[in-house]
């Protein structure tokens, strides 16, 4: 697609819910990156991929959160049980290799996770 | 990872210059600076990247001194819809790899007033 598509746009779920949060990114875009954005801060980073392999996990806050893409393509972010302090805008992003330096990294409007 | 400084806030009236400045006193020497605006609702859009001296394109300009320890954000004749939050990032950008990770800071929120 034009660009990089995340549903759903809106998320409620109730505290100990499990949520799924999908990315499709540009075709064709072999990083991808998810961040999640507390209201009224920057995007703080969780996970990279490179294809399918997620080679780093570094920014996920617990072991309730997963995030898999199994064909290199579309993405999936996973929270278990969730909790209040999750509730955040869950941003993705996408780019080339090698056209990082032109155009950075394309974003996602994101999914705004509300826990209640 | 180089930590930036920018200022929380500032206003501006439409038609002015509006000139962003981050500090970046920590930057290495494979960093680029990175400029991203986001508006309300939406993921941050890349505005513009560049390493030393000056860089234009046709939505703003970068001017980097020659010890990269800051940056300037250049908006000519700003309007109503440049109002936004202007995030400067640095770091080593992966060129080959794009394996960067993007770290943000709170950002600049630019209030153009009519």
């Amino acid at each position: 697609g034009a660009g990089v598509s995340q549903s759903p746009r809106y998320k409620v779920a109730k505290r100990g819910q499990d949520v799924a949060l999908r990315c499709d990114p540009i075709s064709g875009h072999v990083s991808l990156f998810w961040y999640q954005q507390a209201l009224g801060q920057g995007p703080e980073f969780l996970t990279y991929f490179q294809n399918e392999a997620q080679l780093d996990k570094s920014g996920l806050p617990s072991d309730r959160f997963f995030a898999e893409r199994p064909e290199g393509s579309v993405s999936t972010l996973k929270i278990q049980r969730t909790q209040q302090e999750d509730s955040a805008v869950y941003l993705c992003a996408s780019s080339l290799v090698g056209t990082v330096q032109l155009y950075g990294y394309t974003f996602g409007s994101g999914t705004r996770l509300t826990v209640v | 990872l180089a930590k930036t400084t920018q200022p929380i806030s500032m206003d501006s009236y439409e038609g002015q210059e509006v000139n962003i400045t981050c500090s970046h006193n920590n930057i290495a020497t494979n960093d680029y600076i990175t400029w991203y605006q986001q508006f309300p609702s939406q993921g941050p859009r890349f505005i513009i990247q560049g390493y030393k001296t000056k860089v234009t394109n046709e939505v703003a300009s970068l001017f980097i001194p020659a010890d990269r320890k800051s940056s300037t954000l250049s908006l000519p004749r700003v309007s109503l819809s440049d109002t936004a939050v202007y995030y400067c990032l640095v770091g080593d950008i992966g060129r080959t790899s794009g394996t960067y990770k993007y770290i943000f800071g709170t950002g600049t929120r630019l209030k153009v007033l009519a």
